[in-house]
């Protein structure tokens, strides 16, 4: 079956440190990949997506590289700002599926 | 208005009430979903319409009971609740299923306690 595994946090960092999320996903065939971004008191927003085996997706200075070779899709983000902090969602789906499957959230603080 | 909406922001409720969670979307979509968010649990997926069909339904008690009468509105109906279903209500648009890789938009979500 599908499912997702992210990091369990909470991530606390300090402001201009680097970020990094991990994501590992199971998936019984070709999947594309997403980071979800929920900042308080809000719902979910897409952040960034990669469709095929070593896609880049990047938004807003996050990157995340689809590795299918390690069923990885790792978030990175060179240097964080307070206005990071939200909890960060890892998910897949199939094609002609309407299912995602989420991962159970990371929560990242970034102290100023 | 534009994206996923969803009415009301908060709500308290007795066990005993009735009342209803509202989403609309002004994408253009045609699938929907419900999603449960607990404090510490997963995102729970709990019905999915396609073109106003209920295509999944994850073993949901029937005091949930979703409704959509068009393909830009989604309804949740509560009944007689349990204070377990305290939580945020998520509703999500997508454009369909067969239309390939299809990202899910949501709504700011409903806040719901149940005394």
């Amino acid at each position: 079956g599908n499912s997702v595994t992210q990091m369990e946090g909470p991530v606390t960092l300090s402001e201009e440190a680097f970020l990094t999320i991990n994501c590992t996903y199971t998936a019984t065939g070709y999947p594309s990949l997403f980071w979800y971004v929920q900042y308080p008191g809000e719902g979910l927003q897409l952040l960034l997506k990669a469709t095929k085996a070593d896609d880049k997706g990047s938004n807003k200075g996050f990157e995340a590289t689809y590795r299918k070779e390690t069923t990885s899709f790792h978030l990175e983000k060179g240097s964080v700002q307070v206005s990071d902090s939200a909890v960060y969602f890892c998910a897949l789906t199939e094609y002609n599926f309407n299912k995602f499957y989420f991962g159970s959230g990371t929560k990242l603080n970034v102290k100023p | 208005e534009t994206g996923v909406t969803q009415t009301p922001r908060h709500l308290v409720m007795g066990m005993t009430n009735k009342k209803s969670l509202k989403c609309e979307q002004h994408l253009g979509h045609n699938a929907m979903y419900w999603y449960k968010q607990s404090a510490k649990k997963p995102l729970e997926l709990m019905f999915v319409y396609s073109l106003e069909e209920r295509v999944e339904n994850n073993s949901v008690p029937s005091r949930f009971s979703p409704e959509c009468p068009n393909s830009s509105h989604l309804f949740l109906h509560l009944h007689t609740l349990q204070p377990e279903d305290s939580a945020l209500y998520l509703c999500a648009s997508s454009r369909d299923r067969t239309s390939g890789y299809n990202e899910q938009f949501f709504g700011p979500g409903t806040r719901l306690t149940v005394l």
